[in-house]
């Protein structure tokens, strides 16, 4: 079975902080996908990055930064100098390949990250 | 704008009645995923349809049903509505039926009375 665990659900930063957004996940497939989604106090979930298991290079977009360890299952977010537009909750969620859940998604039950000025 | 358009935004409704949640895909994209988020389940994959076809379910109840029409869009009907329904619905589009990034339209926030 596939499964997500955010185990961070609130974190409060003040502006300029680093903050890190934990994400640990559980398969037995050898390929699968990671991916964190944001969603604002709008409402709308939106894309930020997807990795695939066989690529574990950190990478780096901005402010944005994510560290992918197959060792230890996670795939963690790190927001540098944080700003209070980042104020939304953040998802990690996990795809595979296999046949009867192909594409589909797996989120965690999210992080609620409020920046304060 | 996500380019994945869904219909209404907002829907108020008494229990025991039948609502259709409407989602046009991004062009080109023939995945639609239907994803409800609540405050107790967090967000619980529905459904999957690729060009037309069911492809998947999760959790989606008996009273709930799906189906993507020729033209790519997709509408959901819930029936015989309870106060738990209360939820945004989310739809998804990718282009194919794998692992491809998901693009969620803005939701549909069901309110049930």
């Amino acid at each position: 079975a596939q499964k997500v665990t955010q185990a961070q659900t609130e974190i409060s930063v003040v502006e300029k902080e680093d903050v890190t957004l934990d994400c640990v996940y559980e398969t037995r497939d050898t390929t699968y996908y990671l991916f964190w989604y944001k969603q604002p106090p709008s409402g709308e979930l939106v894309f930020l990055i997807r990795r695939n298991s066989f690529d574990e290079q950190n990478e780096i977009s901005g402010r944005y930064s994510w560290n992918f360890q197959k060792s230890t299952s996670s795939f963690n977010f790190t927001i540098t100098a944080s700003q209070v537009v980042d104020s939304a909750v953040y998802f990690c969620a996990l795809s595979t390949d296999r046949g009867s859940t192909l594409g589909r998604l797996y989120f965690g039950r999210g992080t609620q990250l409020t920046v304060w000025p | 704008d996500s380019g994945v358009t869904q219909t209404p935004k907002h829907l108020i409704t008494a229990t025991g009645q039948r609502v259709t949640l409407r989602c046009s895909p991004r062009s080109g994209d023939l995945s639609v995923y239907w994803y409800q988020q609540s405050l107790d389940q967090g967000l619980q994959f529905l459904i999957h349809y690729y060009n037309g076809e069911e492809r998947a379910k999760g959790n989606i109840l008996e009273r709930f049903s799906a189906q993507q029409f020729p033209d790519l869009h997709s509408e959901l009907n819930l029936s015989s509505l309870e106060l738990g329904d209360s939820a945004l619905y989310f739809c998804a589009s990718s282009r194919g039926p794998g692992a491809n990034v998901l693009t969620f339209g803005a939701g549909s926030r069901l309110t049930v009375l």
